[in-house]
């Protein structure tokens, strides 16, 4: 039973303009999102968070939008940028739950020139 | 940044042996550990949270004799799959959490990709 979502597998946008992931979470108790970057043989990076009494956080090029009635979320990058090619996961904490992240399967986003 | 480093990085074992995986935090002391496993094309699933000097916590369905935890020092933790079988093949992420540290300062080694044969 996943409780993250992210249905798109794969995304390919060209340079300049903007990438949106999205991501669905089934879990009313998540109070926090975050978002990784992840490049091959590499760990997940921190990337953005954003916590539930927030609708949107953004830092530079990237943008959190967080709809809790909905139980989605998505990440804007803008502009698109040929190093932002990565798997981006969506990840989702509960304050309850001692620091536990619960990720979805990821994104695959290529920046095309 | 901070960081957490797996070894191995890769790893190919015959069934019915046991692979040590270590994880350690080079540059901060993190009193909780977390590992994780990954299939092809999935998310990372957490297995257990490690804290120093205590047993681990272990997620529903992930089997505590199996899947071995010690976390001995605050910048140390392995994970050893014990009587490994090909079903075990999958990439194995750990993360590393500062003391009194966020969400976001949970930090994540570069996995090891363990294949049984």
């Amino acid at each position: 039973d996943q409780q993250v979502k992210q249905n798109s597998p794969s995304l390919s946008v060209q340079e300049g303009r903007i990438s949106i992931l999205n991501c669905d979470y089934t879990n009313s108790m998540f109070d926090y999102f975050l978002w990784y970057k992840k490049y091959p043989a590499e760990g997940p990076t921190f990337l953005i968070s954003i916590s539930s009494i927030k609708d949107k956080n953004e830092d530079g090029r990237f943008t959190v939008f967080l709809n809790k009635s909905a139980k989605h979320l998505s990440l804007h990058i803008v502009p698109s940028q040929p190093g932002d090619s990565a798997v981006y996961f969506c990840a989702a904490s509960a304050r309850s739950s001692a620091s536990k992240i619960i990720f979805g399967s990821g994104t695959r986003l290529s920046i095309r020139p | 940044g901070a960081v957490v480093s797996q070894h191995p990085s890769r790893v190919i074992c015959k069934s019915g042996t046991s692979v040590k995986i270590e994880c350690r935090s080079l540059d901060f002391q993190a009193t909780t550990m977390f590992w994780y496993r990954q299939f092809p094309k999935q998310s990372l699933m957490l297995m257990a949270t490690s804290n120093e000097g205590s047993k681990a916590t272990y997620e529903q369905g992930v089997e505590k004799d199996k899947f071995l935890i010690n976390h001995a020092s605050l910048t140390l933790s392995t994970l050893t799959v014990t009587s490994a079988h090909p079903e075990d093949s999958s990439f194995y992420i750990c993360s590393a959490q500062r003391l009194a540290g966020t969400l976001e300062t949970q930090y994540f080694g570069p996995g090891t990709r363990l294949l049984v044969l």
